[in-house]
């Protein structure tokens, strides 16, 4: 299968300050790749959909001004958390659309973020 | 809205036995793409099987296959000579063509020796 990276796999932070997660397709374009938020024990919930050369699309609750996504190239998108907060803590897991396999989509290892 | 039901929160079954993980979702399109991915313990998702609605054949991946009834709208997951390296959370995903997928609540599948 097609192969998504994630960078950094870890972070802490202070409050206050801001984080850049970078998620990569290797071996293909992405289109389309998306951000997912999974707390402990519960499954993802989808953040925003990624697309290349256009604004991301928020699902209904995530604050996009917090959450800033840029998807600059077919291989990159990086996720911002812009005044991170504790609450802010959790697994941050990235994915990218494969059109030519049924849109199946990949998942890249996660980072775990955890802000003082 | 479409939504993706795993009604099994925990399992258990013996190494070498076989384990069926249920999945019901709701929909009203007619044409989908139905997926299971396995999240073990070092949380990457990993891709296990893919079905396409307008597929009657179920969809085969070595020990793992899946019961696609889709009258019923139910898409369960067998996996046969269970391995301890099964043990995982397992997601049933339910995705309409080119809209985002959505996931179930998981179901945390244990393989004792």
């Amino acid at each position: 299968g097609a192969v998504v990276s994630q960078h950094p796999s870890w972070v802490i932070c202070k409050s206050g300050t801001s984080v850049k997660i970078e998620c990569r397709s290797l071996d293909f374009q992405a289109t389309t790749m998306f951000w997912y938020r999974q707390f402990p024990k519960q499954s993802l919930m989808l953040m925003a959909t990624s697309n290349e050369g256009s604004k991301a699309t928020y699902e209904q609750g995530v604050e996009k001004d917090k959450f800033l996504i840029n998807h600059a190239s077919l291989t990159l998108s990086t996720l911002t958390v812009t005044s991170a907060h504790p609450e802010d803590s959790s697994f941050y897991i990235c994915s990218a659309r494969v059109t030519s396999e049924a849109d199946t989509q990949y998942f890249g290892p996660g980072t775990r973020l955890t802000v003082l | 809205a479409q939504t993706v039901t795993q009604s099994q929160p925990e399992m258990s079954v013996q190494e070498a036995e076989t384990v069926t993980l249920s999945c019901t979702y709701d929909t009203s399109e007619s044409n989908y793409y139905l997926f299971w991915y396995k999240q073990p313990p070092s949380r990457q998702m990993i891709l296990v099987i893919r079905q396409e609605a307008y597929k009657q054949q179920n969809a085969t991946e070595n020990r793992f296959s899946v019961n696609f009834q889709k009258a019923a709208k139910s898409f369960s997951l067998k996996i046969s000579d269970s391995q301890l390296g099964d043990t995982a959370m397992y997601f049933c995903a339910f995705m309409e063509q080119r809209y985002d997928m959505r996931f179930g609540a998981g179901t945390r599948l244990t393989v004792k020796p």
